[in-house]
């Protein structure tokens, strides 16, 4: 059965700093990975995905988070980070070859601080 | 804009009431999703719907059911509701891309 693990259930860090929230699944299977961001009082809304193709992804705000098949992870970073950036943030999987389930982590609540 | 939209963002309910939870969707997806978000645990699917009238049973599937018998709207119903229901419940849908668009979010308290 396919599991994701966020090894880090809180993160602070301050401003400009960089920052790196861990993501770890299991899956026998070729899967599809998300990283999902929720700012308080909203719902989830996506901030990066690989599906296919070059292993390291972007987002329009500067995030990146690079597939790494052999360790099973996929790690999301940002070289510089903002006030703004304080929210909860999700890492997903779902398997390509059957079903639309997607499997969520337990979250990692990243508070940047001034 | 594509737009999820949840019929109430707060709810408080007795224990025992009927509850329903309704979600709509305008982007002319196939799949839709009921989450339950628990501090801790993250997102936990209730159950999944991949068609109308088509429903699967998620992963806490216990004390609830689901309705979809129009592509855009897939409801979420407490039968009886108990304390142990207090939760925020997130609705989704996805196209064959994965991608999964949520609503707001419906914070319920059961009393």
């Amino acid at each position: 059965a396919q599991s994701v693990t966020q090894l880090d259930s809180q993160v602070p860090v301050f401003e400009e700093a960089p920052v790196e929230l861990r993501c770890n699944y299991s899956s026998s299977v070729s899967v599809y990975l998300f990283w999902y961001v929720q700012y308080p009082n909203q719902g989830l809304q996506l901030l990066l995905k690989y599906l296919s193709g070059s292993t390291l992804v972007e987002s329009i705000n500067g995030f990146e988070a690079e597939f790494n098949k052999s360790q099973t992870s996929f790690h999301l970073r940002k070289p510089s980070v903002h006030i703004s950036d304080t929210a909860e943030y999700f890492c997903a999987v779902s398997d390509r070859a059957g079903g639309f389930k997607t499997i969520f982590g337990a979250g990692t609540r990243l508070f940047v601080k001034a | 804009d594509v737009k999820v939209t949840q019929s109430s963002r707060y709810l408080v309910k007795r224990t025992g009431e009927k509850v329903f939870l309704e979600c709509v969707q305008d982007m002319d997806h196939e799949n839709m999703f009921w989450y339950r978000q628990d501090p801790g645990l993250g997102l936990r699917l209730i159950y999944f719907s991949y068609d109308v009238k088509m429903k699967e049973k998620g992963d806490i599937p216990e004390g609830y059911s689901v309705s979809r018998e129009k592509k855009e709207r897939f409801s979420l119903i407490l039968e009886s509701a108990s304390t142990n229901q207090t939760s925020m419940y997130l609705c989704a849908s996805s196209s064959v891309l994965r991608e999964q668009f949520f609503g707001p979010g419906t914070r319920l308290t059961v009393l």
